[in-house]
């Protein structure tokens, strides 16, 4: 079955940088793109950006542009979203989800990982 | 960039009833991309409905959606205890991916 285990929670401190994973399992790593979107406490869903699992290619919402780097192994079938220049209105619960390319939907999703930004 | 606004803020039904949930989006948008998720708190989010109208493996089917252009639905038609929950509407726009701010449906 379908499986994406992200990593655990995490403190950082403001201005540090996190890094999350996400593991895939039961199907063909290479077949689907893997997004990142996160949910502040309280709040909705943000999408944050996506990688081509296949060729490594990226695209990020603008709003993350510069801060954000998603990258994959495809070694280990595994995804990690890195931000950097934390601030407190990062912490969040960061989730990784896949999508068949040009469905435009996300059918598995992650766990979720917390991230707490505090000093 | 497109706006997705979701009615009401929260619904309170009961047990065997109907719920409608509204998605409106600022302009015209492609039904093929509108999606709706459940969330449960504590969990990930779950894919019902893609393509405005197609339910995702594993769906029951008192779940629908229906709509075009601006205007989205999501139908439950007969509650059950374990429907009530957050739901989100969900557009891909101008190379970016949008969600509504959510309905939460409460007992």
């Amino acid at each position: 079955q379908v499986q994406l285990v992200q990593s655990g929670a995490d403190v950082r401190m403001p201005g540090a940088s996190v890094k999350v994973s996400c593991k895939a399992s039961g199907y063909t790593f290479t077949s689907y793109f893997m997004h990142w979107m996160r949910q502040a406490p309280g709040q909705g869903l943000e999408w944050m950006g996506r990688i081509d699992s296949n060729g490594g290619g990226t695209h990020y919402q603008q709003k993350f542009q510069g801060r954000v780097t998603v990258t994959r192994d495809t070694s280990t079938s595994t995804v990690s979203m890195e931000l950097t220049s934390l601030r407190s209105e990062d912490t969040a619960v960061y989730f990784c989800a896949r999508e068949m390319p040009g469905t435009f939907y996300f059918d598995h999703w992650g766990q979720g990982a917390l991230v707490t930004v505090s000093s | 960039e497109i706006v997705l606004t979701q009615s009401p803020g929260t619904l309170s039904l009961s047990p065997g009833e109907r719920a409608t949930l509204s998605c409106r989006a600022s302009q015209s948008v492609s039904s093929s991309r509108l999606v709706w998720y459940q969330q449960k708190p504590g969990q990930a989010p779950r894919l019902l409905i893609y393509g405005a109208s197609s339910r995702a493996t594993g769906i029951p089917d008192r779940f629908s959606g229906s709509g075009s252009g601006t205007d989205f639905t999501l139908t439950i038609s007969r509650l059950e205890p374990e429907d009530f929950a957050m739901y989100y509407c969900q557009q891909y726009g101008i190379s970016a991916f949008i969600f509504g701010q959510g309905t939460n449906l409460e007992i």
